[in-house]
């Protein structure tokens, strides 16, 4: 079946200005999780969202960024007056549950901000 | 919150050798480690996971050990082959909430 989709593939974006990046979940996949990746860095943690509940956005590094899951199905992420900083890879995953699943991830959006 | 240290950054092996690769984490409350192999270009997958109630565990040629009073785990990789060559990334997690990764570390096998 379908894997996780993201789009853009890559983004390039002037400083100051707003992204949306988007997640496509596998359908049925209850959790979502978005991370980060910077080059030659592991996955930061960034949101984590769990069907219906209010979503785990302990991991967002500043309130620039923002990310809301309509539906539980299809979530976006935002960046407000993106900075050079955000430059970065970013993976959104899904998995059947949360707990001890399996997370599946999407091909990642690459942000440059110029 | 939980941080993971993840030693080597980069590891290079003959073909036919073992691979190890070694995490630490910092908050004693976490229970479930899983282990991501990032092959060039491509997205993370789950090779091997483990949670805090076994102390190892085994699928073919990769293995994972846990030591949850020293907490640190660790990647075993034998009978190296080239397509084992990746970046390998070990997280810890509290019950599958969030997930903290490690930074990574470039495996190569040499032919």
């Amino acid at each position: 079946g379908a894997g996780v989709s993201q789009s853009p593939s890559n983004k390039v974006t002037e400083k100051g200005k707003d992204v949306e990046l988007r997640c496509d979940p596998i359908s049925g996949h209850t959790a979502l999780y978005w991370y980060r990746q910077s080059l030659g860095q592991g996955l930061e943690f960034l949101i984590y969202f769990q069907g219906n509940s209010a979503p785990d956005k302990s991991g967002l590094p500043s309130d620039r960024f923002s990310a809301e899951r309509t539906g539980g199905s299809v979530s976006t992420l935002t960046i407000q007056r993106t900075q050079q900083e955000d430059s970065a890879v970013y993976l959104c995953a899904s998995s059947l549950a949360p707990g001890y699943y399996e997370q599946y991830f999407g091909p990642g959006t690459r942000l440059t901000v110029t | 919150g939980e941080n993971v240290e993840q030693h080597p950054s980069t590891l290079s092996v003959q073909e036919g050798d073992s691979a190890v690769i070694k995490c630490t984490y910092s908050d004693s409350a976490s229970n479930y480690f899983p282990w991501y192999k990032q092959e060039l270009g491509k997205r993370p997958q789950l090779i091997i996971d483990i949670r805090s109630n076994v102390g190892e565990k085994k699928d073919q040629r990769i293995a994972v050990t846990l030591n949850k009073t020293a907490k640190h785990f660790s990647l075993h990789i034998t009978e190296t082959q080239p397509e084992d060559s990746a970046v390998y990334f070990c997280a810890a997690s509290i019950g599958g909430n969030q997930f903290y990764f490690g930074t990574g570390t470039s495996l190569t096998v040499i032919p």
